[in-house]
């Protein structure tokens, strides 16, 4: 793989149901971020992690867990999905600091 | 608190020249990101500025005035695959970006 890949790249989910959502980067990055893109609103920030073995909430995490086992794999985990959680959502990866953040391609979902 | 700010939407012409306007208000600042969006894929980065004056590359070119809060991005000789979503995202004290929510530029032939 080259760059940053997510899983699956739609879902539809019943309300309630567990999901994890994964995304992978091989450009050996430190910094990882999870994003969710609604109509009319900026991307905003659910978690990020700086390195390996660190996680950080964003602006919306509530409902959302990660984790960072490793530098490659940053999973975003919905323990219980509810509807206002169907969004569009990127996995991205820097090198942190001022330096540019790489997409993955993205994952629709839709809570039903 | 912490606002972008950016039109919703543009019109232009092919072969023209458009300007996107942003303006940022953000804790702390450590410079200012253009991304571009065609509708259905992911962001991809296009310029970042971080002293004030203008950045060229190209068809592309970035303007940052930190006194102001203030940035705009200009698309010369436009071209219909210009047509997406430019968005605009500040970077603040912590590093993290905040992001506007987008204009989108339509492309008339």
């Amino acid at each position: 793989i080259a760059g940053i890949t997510q899983a699956p790249t739609s879902q539809i989910l019943a309300a309630g149901r567990r999901m994890t959502l994964r995304c992978t980067q091989d450009m050996r990055h430190n910094a990882m971020y999870w994003y969710r893109q609604d109509l009319g609103l900026g991307l905003r920030l659910i978690h990020y992690s700086n390195t390996a073995g660190t996680t950080g909430k964003g602006e919306v995490p509530d409902g959302y867990s990660v984790s960072r086992a490793n530098t490659d794999d940053f999973p975003l985990t919905l323990a219980s999905a509810v509807p206002s959680q169907t969004s569009v959502y990127f996995c991205a990866s820097s090198d942190g600091g001022n330096n540019e953040q790489f997409f993955g391609p993205g994952t629709r979902l839709t809570v039903l | 608190g912490q606002n972008i700010d950016q039109p919703t939407e543009m019109t232009a012409t092919e072969g023209a020249i458009v300007q996107i306007n942003c303006t940022y208000q953000t804790s702390g600042f450590n410079g200012l990101f253009w991304y571009q969006q065609h509708a259905g894929e992911a962001p991809t980065f296009l310029s970042y500025n971080v002293l004030d004056g203008l950045e060229e590359k190209g068809r592309f070119s970035s303007f940052l005035s930190r006194s102001k809060g203030y940035s705009y991005l200009l698309l010369k000789e436009l071209q219909m695959k210009d047509s997406a979503s430019y968005l605009c995202a500040s970077l603040d004290s912590n590093y993290q970006l905040i992001w506007g929510a987008g204009t989108k530029l339509i492309i008339k032939p």
